[in-house]
Order: C-alpha cells, then sequence, then structure tokens
C-alpha cells in the first residue's frame, strides 16, 4: 500500500454540516477520480480531473464538490445538499488521463452522517 | 450512455473448482474491459484487463474472454484457492469517455 492515500479512514459528522475528504497521490498521475461505494451498487463516478485546476462532473455529482490546486492532491467535500451522504467514498488516481488505463485505489473513507 | 451487468451477485465454489463471472455493456464504442478485485476492508485492486481488439487474455489462473458482438465479457478463475475469496467488479469505458462499473460478485470459496 502506499502511493494514494485518504484520510481519515472514518468520518463522523451531523447532518447539515459540509465536510471535506482528503486524497493524496506521490505517483505522479495526471489524472484522479472520487467514487462512491454503496451495498450493491458498485462504484459510482462523482468527480474526475485530468489536469492540475480542471475537473469534470461524474454521474453523480449533485452534493459534491471538489478542486486540484496541485496535481498531488484532489479533495472532496459533500455539502450538506447531498441528501444521503452516508457511503464509503474511493478516490483513485491514473498514469494516463484517460479512463482507459489502470487506476490506483486509495484505501477509502468510510463517512457517516447522522 | 454505458450500462453494465455484471451477475451472478453472489458466488460460492468449492476450492478448486473454476468460478465464472460474467457482465455484458450497452455502448458498443467500449472499448476498455478491466476486472478489479476487493477483498474485504482493502482497496479495489486491477487483475486483469482486456481491450477490444483482443478477444482473450490470460494471466496465470485467471483469464477474461470478450465477445463484442454479443457486449459481454467473462473473467474465469481456475483452481481457486482461499484467498480468491472477494468482490469482483468488471467496468467498461471507452464511449463516452468514462467508466461505468458493474455492482460487483461476491466470490466464496468454500474449504
Amino acid at each position: 500500500d502506499g502511493g494514494i492515500t485518504q484520510s481519515p479512514k472514518y468520518l463522523f459528522r451531523k447532518e447539515g454540516q459540509n465536510v471535506t475528504l482528503s486524497c493524496e497521490q506521490n505517483l505522479n498521475h495526471d489524472a484522479m477520480y472520487w467514487y462512491r461505494q454503496d451495498p450493491g451498487q458498485g462504484l459510482r463516478l462523482i468527480y474526475y480531473s485530468q489536469i492540475v485546476n480542471d475537473f469534470q462532473k461524474g454521474d453523480i455529482a449533485e452534493g459534491y464538490s471538489v478542486s486540484r490546486e496541485k496535481k498531488e492532491s484532489f479533495p472532496l467535500t459533500v455539502t450538506s445538499a447531498q441528501k444521503n451522504p452516508t457511503a464509503f467514498y474511493l478516490c483513485a488516481s491514473s498514469i494516463v488521463a484517460s479512463f482507459s488505463y489502470e487506476q490506483y485505489f486509495g484505501p477509502g473513507t468510510r463517512l457517516t452522517v447522522t | 450512455g454505458e450500462n453494465v451487468e455484471q451477475h451472478p451477485s453472489t458466488l460460492s465454489v468449492q476450492e478448486g473448482d473454476s468460478a465464472v463471472i460474467k457482465c455484458t455493456y450497452s455502448d458498443s464504442a467500449s472499448n476498455y474491459f478491466p476486472w478489479y478485485k476487493q477483498e474485504l476492508g482493502k482497496r479495489p485492486q486491477l487483475i486483469i484487463d482486456i481491450r477490444s481488439n483482443v478477444g482473450e487474455k490470460k494471466d496465470q489462473r485467471i483469464a477474461v474472454t470478450l465477445n463484442k458482438t454479443a457486449k459481454h465479457f467473462s473473467l474465469h478463475i481456475t483452481e481457486t484457492q482461499p484467498e480468491d475469496s472477494a468482490v469482483y467488479f468488471c467496468a467498461a469505458s471507452g464511449g463516452d469517455d468514462k467508466i461505468i462499473f458493474g455492482k460487483g460478485t461476491r466470490l466464496h470459496i468454500l474449504p
């Protein structure tokens, strides 16, 4: 393990609060991704970034925001507008800015909102 | 957009037997099909992938087959071992340049 890290491993928040999940990579990868994993739902793409200072919405971007100010970092903010934020969040990176290459995943952050 | 269906959702096989997981996709423009393995409490990791210009790919006990005409691809694991127990995800990408994952198959290897 190593190369792509996420913190914290577990996160608890009260409803109505924004929360930011950290994702850092030292692989010098161009592209970074955020996925949400729910039981029985597979991985669903939230946002992705193929270059610094640029990012695009994935399939379930509503209620989330991201930034990519540095190549190594791609934080995800879960806003109070996300109706069902409790989930397991996975960050990933790929050496090439294309979905048609291997993605390296971080260990994930389990977010619980009550 | 792309849609990926994965079956079965749960699979139990006797240790030493073979396991097969199947996926279908809808976008004929998809050209990259990876398989990820996620062990309990761990991150997903790529175990094998195939591109649309190839019909089959093998890596030791693991193989993937692709039928572009029927738009389906399958993961084959032979001589299963206890460490093969995990959740397996298929995915497809290339059509609209995004990736869509299947919902996963939980594989149990029985002693």
